[in-house]
C-alpha cells in the first residue's frame, strides 16, 4: 500500500548529464510535497515544499516542479557534490498532518 | 549553531536493556517528531508532540515512549530492546503541526547485539 513511490532506485550521471527523478503518489487530496536530500550518515536536509499542481520551485542546479499525480526534480547539469539520496514526502488530507516518505533516489554524479 | 540535535550519535546495547536518546530544537518550533529509519532507508514516523501534546502516535510498540519536557525538547525512551530495534532514529522539528517543512536532527544509530 505504497502511497509514495520514486523512480529510479538509483541513478548514476556524468558530470553535466542532466536528469529527471520523479515522485507519484497514489492518495488523492495532497496538502504538500516536499523534497529532502540526504547524506550517507546524515538527516534528510529540506529543499522544497509544493503545495499545488503546476507550481515550480528552483535552487541551484535542482529544479522541482509538480502535476495532479507526481512530482519531478529535475537535476542540471550535475556536479560531484550532488551525488546523494533525494527523498520524497507528502502530507495528504487523508493522513493528517503526517509525512510519508518514499523510499528515495541515490544519485551518484561522477566526474 | 546546530538548529536540531540528538544524543547519542551511535548507540550499540544488548537485547533487553532500556535506553534512551534526546532531542533538542533551537528553531522556536512548536512541533517535534521522532523518525525511524530502517536498513532499507525508509523513514517513517513513530511520534509527533505539538507543544509538548501528542498529537501522532503511529502504530508503534509500547516500549517505545516518547516524552517532551518541554517544547525545545523531545526524548525518546525505549523497554526491553530487540534486535529488530537497530535503526537509525531522527528527531525532527517544525513552525507547527500542518503542512510545513521538517527540519531534521543528524541522527542516533542504535545497534541491539
Amino acid at each position: 500500500e505504497d502511497q509514495v513511490t520514486q523512480s529510479p532506485e538509483a541513478l548514476r550521471l556524468q558530470e553535466g548529464e542532466s536528469s529527471s527523478l520523479n515522485c507519484s503518489y497514489t492518495v488523492s487530496g495532497l496538502r504538500g510535497l516536499f523534497w529532502y536530500r540526504q547524506d550517507p550518515g546524515k538527516g534528510p536536509e529540506f529543499l522544497f515544499t509544493l503545495y499545488s499542481a503546476g507550481e515550480e520551485k528552483e535552487k541551484e542546479r535542482l529544479k522541482a516542479t509538480l502535476t495532479k499525480k507526481e512530482s519531478f526534480l529535475h537535476i542540471t547539469a550535475p556536479k560531484p557534490e550532488d551525488s546523494a539520496t533525494y527523498l520524497c514526502a507528502v502530507i495528504l488530507e487523508a493522513a493528517g498532518n503526517k509525512l510519508t516518505f518514499g523510499g528515495g533516489t541515490r544519485v551518484l554524479v561522477k566526474p | 549553531d546546530t538548529a536540531v540535535s540528538q544524543t547519542p550519535k551511535y548507540l550499540v546495547t544488548q537485547m533487553g536493556n532500556d535506553k534512551s536518546i534526546k532531542c533538542e530544537q533551537n528553531l522556536g518550533h512548536d512541533t517535534m517528531y521522532w523518525y525511524k529509519q530502517d536498513s532499507k532507508k525508509f523513514l517513517k514516523i513513530m511520534f509527533s508532540y505539538n507543544n509538548k501534546e501528542l498529537i501522532i502516535n503511529e502504530t508503534v510498540p509500547n516500549r517505545f515512549s516518547p516524552k517532551s519536557p518541554d517544547k525545545a525538547h523531545l526524548n525518546l525512551h525505549i523497554n526491553s530492546l530487540e534486535l529488530g530495534d537497530s535503526a537509525v532514529y531522527f528527531c525532527a522539528s517544525s513552525r507547527g503541526g500542518g503542512v510545513y517543512e521538517q527540519y531534521f536532527g543528524p541522527g542516533t544509530r542504535l545497534t541491539v547485539t
